[in-house]
């Protein structure tokens, strides 16, 4: 089945170190975001990529990178410089950049400090 | 900017209740409006669509009408169910955005009593 998988579902990062955060799509979309969701509350756009080998900040970049290597895949990084990082992570993909294209989710990563 | 605003939770209904949840938004261009939904421990699923004023977007029971003149996207459903119980975001894409960013809302609880 088409869709997208994160991974892995739970994450425990120590103190000054760096973790990624899988997304694997297998839907042939063009453009992929990765969004944080803090407990009872909405998402924030952390980064986006509409092609290959370009991404965008969103409205919280600041502790986080990104690549895009490959269409399939959009790895995020989570770095020591990001001082409150517990959080639900979500990667989205969609068709393309029409306004009109809904957003497709995976089932999130959620990250906690050890 | 773009915003969304959604009725603050949780909404506690008991089963076959009618539920709606308000959802109003601004926007500076032509925008796309969603519905999204969350299952504890999962992502955001889509669940309707209207991408034009006056249009009506349904699935699985749910509806909700694009009222440009209000600028409203409320969701209705007449008889919920105790498996309709999870978090209801709402959220709009903007023709004038760069790409196809989602403005989301803050989320709406719905639980629901047998």
């Amino acid at each position: 089945d088409g869709g997208i998988t994160q991974s892995p579902k739970y994450l425990f990062r120590k103190e000054g170190q760096n973790v990624t955060l899988s997304c694997e799509q297998n839907l042939n979309h063009d453009a992929m975001y990765w969004y944080r969701q803090d407990p009872g509350q909405g998402l924030r756009l952390i980064y986006y990529s509409q092609i290959v080998n370009d991404f965008q900040k969103g409205d919280i970049a600041e502790g986080y990178s990104v690549s895009r290597e490959k269409k399939e895949s959009f790895p995020l990084t989570v770095t020591s410089a990001q001082k409150n990082p517990t959080a639900f992570y979500l990667c989205a993909s969609s068709m393309g950049s029409g306004a009109t294209q809904p957003q497709h989710f995976g089932d999130g990563t959620r990250l906690s400090i050890l | 900017g773009n915003s969304v605003t959604q009725m603050e939770g949780p909404v506690t209904l008991s089963e076959e209740a009618f539920l709606t949840i308000n959802c109003t938004y601004t926007a500076t261009g032509y925008p796309s409006l969603f519905w999204y939904v969350q299952y504890p421990g999962e992502g955001l699923q889509l669940l309707l669509k209207a991408t034009k004023a006056d249009d009506k977007g349904s699935n699985k029971g749910f509806e909700a009408t694009y009222r440009k003149e209000t600028t409203s996207f409320h969701l209705e459903k007449g008889s919920v169910q105790v498996s309709d119980s999870a978090v209801y975001f709402c959220a709009l894409s903007d023709l004038n955005n760069a790409g196809n960013m989602l403005t989301f809302g803050g989320g709406t609880r719905l639980m629901v009593k047998p």
